[in-house]
């Protein structure tokens, strides 16, 4: 199966700021069928990016999906206080799906 | 405007099956995959399976054959037998379009815990 492995584990930064998350798979992602997912505190996970760099529905610009093959990022430009969540990247290009272990954003 | 929503018992004892239902509104069930997934401090988010017009399933193969997902009218069910104290994890159903774009509608999740 793909293993996602995401880094850093946690980052802690400021409102403002940039954010840049990576998401790095063991072979590479067919399509580049990959998904980014935002997770709030006891929320279920909310689709921020797919196809590695195209926006989900009603996502704000500042979200910025990149990266191709077995390396993906994603940057959040400028961070707002609703930005601090766990974030978790997804493959859907090989069954069985799988998800990174997240990276927690935290308000530094 | 899709909504679904998780229901089934909070409580399983060990060795027997737990089952859970999503109910989807606002949309077509018929077109769409329905993905279960769980989510435990262990583990992380783990995809379990989903099912496709109504007979196209595909499961996690690290679930060795325990589970079943099936559809009834505009709601899909998960089934996952024999379960043990590592199967306890909030259970999410999620939506992903037939052009392959990520879950993009998701249950509130529901906590199922594996005790005697």
């Amino acid at each position: 199966e793909i293993v996602l492995t995401q880094s850093p584990g946690t980052l802690s930064l400021s409102r403002g700021e940039r954010a840049v998350l990576s998401c790095r798979a063991n072979q590479s992602v067919d399509h580049n069928w990959l998904a980014w997912y935002q997770q709030g505190p006891g929320q279920p996970p909310r689709l921020l990016i797919f196809g590695a760099s195209t926006r989900a529905a009603g996502i704000p610009d500042r979200f910025i999906g990149s990266g191709s093959g077995t390396d993906f990022t994603l940057t959040i430009s400028r961070l707002e206080s609703e930005d601090f969540a766990v974030y978790y990247c997804q493959q859907y290009a090989k069954s069985p799906y799988t998800f990174g272990q997240g990276t927690k954003l935290e308000i530094k | 405007q899709v909504h679904l929503q998780e229901s089934g018992p909070g409580l399983v004892k060990p060795s027997e099956t737990l089952s859970l239902t999503c109910t989807v509104s606002g949309g077509s069930i018929s077109n769409n995959y329905w993905s279960w997934i769980r989510q435990s401090p262990g583990k992380g988010l783990e995809w379990i399976g989903y099912i496709y017009k109504t007979r196209t399933t595909n499961y996690n193969p690290s679930l060795r054959g325990r589970v079943t997902i099936s559809v009834d009218k505009n709601q899909f069910s998960l089934e996952l037998r024999s379960v043990t104290a590592a199967d306890t994890a909030v259970y999410f159903c999620a939506r992903e379009r037939p052009s392959p774009a990520g879950l993009d509608y998701w249950g509130r999740g529901t906590l199922v815990t594996v005790s005697s």
